[in-house]
């Protein structure tokens, strides 16, 4: 069974620094793609940047990219310039080659932004 | 604006009540999603509807009953529920196949508390 993880519950960044999220997976599969989802306090949750793992260039949105490692099966996300719009709880997700959108969610990350 | 629109945003509820949640897209996506998430976790999915079509059911116990009457609606009608189903409720919707299918659009929610 797949498993994503999401090692810190809770990350801090000052306002206009870079912060790393992290996030792990594992998986037999071959064919995957992974994202990174941010919900901020009462807010829809949104998509904020996807990779599909056949790709070997790191997807990028702006400020937000991801360092993915295939072999390491890790898919970390780069917030730069951080914001103060940026503080959310933030989640890696995981889908498989279903044709539906049957996401495994690892178990978030909070992000405070400090002006 | 959220392109999905869920409705109530806040409901109460006793244990012998029915009620129903509604959700509504009009993006065009034919998959559609209900979620459950308890505060500070990551949403658990509990159904997926593909073509107006239930392809997932999570095992979630029958005092939840999904309804897709087309496909840009989804119902979940609620009763004889339990204080643990106290939780918000989230709608979701993608395309179907490939990466899409993991670009979920979500609602911004229903909260709701069984007394």
């Amino acid at each position: 069974a797949q498993t994503v993880t999401q090692s810190q519950p809770e990350m801090s960044v000052q306002e206009a620094e870079t912060v790393t999220l992290s996030c792990t997976y594992d998986t037999s599969e071959s064919d995957y793609y992974l994202f990174w989802y941010k919900q901020p306090p009462s807010r829809q949750m949104i998509l904020v940047i996807r990779q599909e793992a056949y790709k070997q260039q790191n997807a990028t949105e702006n400020r937000f990219s991801v360092n993915f490692q295939k072999a390491a099966k890790s898919f970390s996300l780069k917030i730069s310039d951080s914001q103060l719009g940026d503080a959310a709880m933030y989640f890696c997700a995981y889908k498989g080659s279903s044709n539906t959108g049957k996401l495994i969610f690892g178990q978030g990350t909070t992000l405070q932004v400090k002006p | 604006d959220t392109e999905v629109t869920q409705t109530p945003k806040h409901l109460v509820m006793g244990m012998t009540n029915k009620k129903s949640l509604k959700c509504e897209q009009h993006m065009g996506h034919r998959a559609m999603y209900w979620y459950k998430q308890k505060a500070k976790k990551p949403p658990e999915l509990m159904f997926v509807y593909s073509y107006e079509k239930l392809s997932i059911n999570e095992s979630v116990p029958s005092r939840f009953s999904p309804e897709c009457p087309n496909s840009s609606l989804l119902n979940l009608h609620l009763h004889a529920l339990q204080p643990e189903d106290s939780a918000l409720y989230l709608c979701a919707s993608s395309q179907v196949g490939g990466v899409r299918a993991g670009e979920l659009f979500f609602g911004e929610g229903s909260r709701l508390t069984v007394l």
